[in-house]
């Protein structure tokens, strides 16, 4: 079936350190968005990808989808102690109108 | 506000009693989702609507569950006989569905324990 594994499943950084979550799809994807959740809230939409290769950048977020349309990565730059919460893709599969998430990233920083 | 809604936010009921969901959607939206999500886990797709079509039905979704959006805008997923594996946050989501883009926004999240 459809699948999306996201790594790492949880990372603890100090303030100030960077931090990344890897999404890879087992299929080629339409796109691929991002979402954000805090505990005990809901997916927030953060961003999507459609292009090939395309990078986008929201402050010191910095998001980007594989040449082949089967990986994706969000980066954040010096974390805040706002970042925390669980980060998860999702990604529409070619020829698809779903979003399958992957696991998520629960994202912890310790000021 | 104009964004997904969805009522009740909280529900706890006693195993066999049936359960029921209502979502608005954002207004222009002409695409609907349903998914499941448990604490730890990703959310898990249960149906979709375009309109008032349901195009699509996950193997998650037992004959317990049902799904409608009888007039292509709000909707309402029913549990019958609910049993205790049920109790997870319900979530809904809507889009405006064009080309490849196709944005998901999703509502707050009904909770439902079941005891």
């Amino acid at each position: 079936g459809q699948q999306v594994m996201q790594i790492p499943q949880y990372q603890h950084v100090q303030e100030g350190e960077d931090f990344t979550t890897y999404c890879n799809s087992s299929t080629t994807l339409s796109n691929i968005q991002w979402y954000k959740q805090r505990p005990g809230g809901h997916p927030v939409f953060l961003i999507q990808l459609v292009k090939s290769g395309e990078v986008k950048k929201q402050k010191r977020l910095t998001f980007q989808f594989g040449e082949a349309k089967k990986n994706s990565s969000l980066h954040i730059t010096a974390t805040q102690t706002t970042d925390v919460g669980t980060y998860f893709c999702a990604g529409v599969m070619e020829y698809g109108n779903k979003l399958v998430f992957g696991a998520g990233t629960i994202l912890r920083v310790k000021s | 506000d104009t964004g997904v809604s969805q009522d009740p936010r909280h529900k706890i009921t006693k195993r066999g009693q049936n359960v029921t969901f209502r979502c608005d959607p954002i207004s222009e939206h002409n695409r609907l989702y349903w998914y499941r999500q448990t604490l730890g886990q990703g959310p898990e797709f249960l149906t979709y609507f375009q309109n008032e079509a349901q195009l699509e039905k996950s193997r998650l979704l037992s004959d317990r569950f049902s799904a409608e959006r009888p007039k292509g805008s709000f909707s309402t997923l029913e549990i019958q006989r609910t049993e205790q594996g049920d109790s997870a946050m319900y979530l809904c989501a809507s889009s405006l569905a064009s080309g490849r883009r196709n944005t998901i926004y999703f509502g707050e999240g009904s909770w439902l324990t079941v005891v």
